[in-house]
Formats: C-alpha cells, structure tokens, sequence
C-alpha cells in the first residue's frame, strides 16, 4: 500500500482480556518498528524487527508483550492479560533498508477498563 | 539512554506570524528527523538532517542540523491555521535498533 496501515484504530478492553493490534508496513521496508504513545508525550521504543527475525525488544514493558512478524510483512503486538497502565497509543513504523527515516502508520488507541 | 530535550512546551502564535522551536541533546546524533502529530494520527516526516550545519527547506519549514551535532531547529514561516498540531524532533539510536528516540514535543497553536 501507499503507507502504513494499522487495525483496528480504536480497542477498549476489560482489564485482563488479550488484545492483537495489527501492523502493514510500506510495503518493501525490511524494518519495523513498534513504539507506545502515553498522552502528551513523544513515542517510545517497543520492538525492532528486521524482516522477519526480532533483533530488538529491550522496550516492551513486560512479558506480557509480545510481538511477531512471521512473513517479514505484516506484524502483530499481543498484549496479554491487559492492564489499565497499558492504556495509550501504540504505533507502527516502517523504514527502507539503511535508511533513518522512519514512516508512521495512524496508531491504535487502546483503552483498558 | 540518549534524551532530546525540546522547546518550547507550547507556542500560541498569530496567523502569518513566524515560528521557531529547537531541540538539544546531550549525546551526538548522525541524523535528526522532524516530525508533524495531528490529533487521532501518526507523525508525519517532515524534514530529514543527514550532516552538521545541513539546512533544509520544504515549503514553508526549514531545519537545521547543528554544527555541534547535540541540537536541531525548525522554522515555519507565515503561519496558517493547518500548522497547528505537536511537532517532534527525533534522532536513530546508537544502538543496532536504530530506534527513534523522540523530543517531549512543541504543542502549537495559531490564533487566526
């Protein structure tokens, strides 16, 4: 596609539900990016993957995070047993190999109740 | 980790009037990025710096990457309501990641 989309937009969860949030990077970008939006603040780093392979994951907050990206494509962060602080927006961004220029899909705002 | 320091917080600016906001960073970095958050959406990649003292243009926005390497700013000439919006300035990691570490944002507001 044209950019990076993201599904669903919005998701409101009871606390301890499961949630999928799904990512479609430009498609040919080897690189992926998932990063977490608290209110008034900027993006911060979830996961990396470089095509398929999970190279970095140092950001995601707990265990309970956990994302793939089997076919090198599209990815999908799983948040198990979702907790209210898990709250905010989290987005999708994908870069062209060796390139710093990151392109941000819409963002899935997550709410837990 | 590395942190960018941005400024100002918020800018309540007139229509037509000029803007300039900057960000600092205590640790070098190679590239700088300026993005662009509306409301319900994503960044949006306005300018990219690749060398020190690079200056760059689009359209009414011009960036500069900081000779020291440590800052960045960004400029909007003749502001129009549509600017409003955050805008964050974002450098890659040293790390093998090369994740963005992003500015806490400059909320901008134009009054007509």
């Amino acid at each position: 596609g044209a950019g990076v989309s993201q599904s669903p937009r919005y998701k409101v969860a009871k606390r301890g539900q499961d949630v999928a949030l799904r990512c479609d990077p430009i498609s040919g970008h080897v690189s992926l990016f998932w990063y977490q939006q608290a209110l008034g603040q900027g993006p911060e780093f979830l996961t990396y993957f470089q095509n398929e392979a999970q190279l970095d994951k140092s950001g995601l907050p707990s265990d309970r995070f956990f994302a793939e990206r089997p076919e090198g494509s599209v990815s999908t962060l799983k948040i198990q047993r979702t907790q209210q602080e898990d709250s905010a927006v989290y987005l999708c961004a994908s870069s062209a190999r060796g390139r710093a220029e990151q392109f941000f899909g819409p963002g899935t705002r997550l709410t837990v109740l | 980790g590395q942190q960018l320091n941005q400024s100002p917080q918020s800018m309540f600016i007139q229509e037509g009037e000029d803007v300039s906001m900057n960000c600092t960073s205590s640790s070098i970095f190679n590239t700088w990025l300026w993005y662009k958050q509306d409301p319900g959406e994503g960044p949006v990649l306005l300018i990219a710096l690749y060398k020190a003292g690079e200056l760059t243009s689009n359209g009414r926005l011009t960036a500069q990457f900081g000779i020291t390497r440590k800052d960045s700013f960004l400029n909007i000439s003749a502001s129009i309501p549509s600017d409003v919006g955050i805008y964050f300035c974002a450098g890659p990691s040293s790390g093998s990641a090369r994740q963005l570490t992003f500015g806490s944002g400059t909320q901008l507001t134009v009054l007509p």
